[in-house]
């Protein structure tokens, strides 16, 4: 499983309040990913990072902001939470053997914002 | 931008029986596809995949084929069996050194006993 962790595993929020959302790898890896998964639509890139404190936008990046102050977390934070933000939200990681564009998954957390 | 799409939507087969869920994409300078099954409740885990400068890639009843002109790629598994039901992605690599992978939108494999 690669070394990461996603905490929490599953959370219920209301709408308007703020959640941060935690990926944790314990192997250095520089890439890390933030995906939301739903029905039809595939796993969605949401923001990715490629180092400590550099991260960039995917292409659902609206209502979403991430941070990266070490190594091995990144953080995913809904400023104030929607319910079009309900979904699974999954963590990754891109892998330093192999061809080195291999992309493990966390174990995801499911949010659902009522 | 790279955009990836994947054909059916659902796939149910005999035990026994093949399997071919097929992706196309749009960038033809992406250069590495992944395959991910994904079973219910649990995360998605790579099970194969293939660079362009190869046709075809097999590991044992899975193979993934290639063909760069048409921009496309299958995967195949053969001699199918329950435990291969679950939802199957494909993805092609972004062409930029970011790794990032555009995902289809997923193939739900039903194979009946």
């Amino acid at each position: 499983d690669a070394g990461i962790t996603q905490s929490p595993r599953h959370k219920v929020t209301e709408t308007g309040t703020p959640v941060t959302l935690r990926c944790h790898q314990t192997e250095n890896h520089r890439y890390m990913y933030w995906y939301r998964q739903d029905p039809g639509h595939g796993l969605r890139l949401i923001h990715y990072s490629y180092g400590v404190k550099d991260t960039d936008k995917g292409e659902v990046s609206d209502g979403y902001s991430v941070s990266r102050s070490k190594t091995e977390d990144f953080l995913l934070t809904l400023e104030s939470a929607t319910s079009s933000q309900t979904s699974v939200y999954f963590c990754a990681i891109r892998g330093l053997t192999g061809t080195g564009n291999e992309q493990y998954f966390g174990p995801g957390t499911r949010l659902t914002v009522t | 931008g790279e955009n990836v799409e994947q054909h059916p939507s659902t796939l149910s087969v005999q035990e026994g029986d093949s399997a071919v869920i097929k992706c196309t994409y749009s960038d033809s300078a992406s250069n590495y596809f992944p395959w991910y099954k994904q079973e219910l409740g649990k995360r998605p885990q790579l099970i194969i995949d293939i660079r362009s400068n190869v046709g075809e890639k097999k590991d044992q009843r899975i193979a993934v084929t290639l063909n760069k002109t048409a921009k496309h790629f299958s995967l195949h598994i053969t001699e199918t069996q329950p435990e291969d039901s679950a939802v199957y992605f494909c993805a092609a690599l972004a062409p930029s050194n970011t790794g990032k992978l555009i995902f289809g939108q997923g193939t739900t494999l039903q194979v009946k006993p």
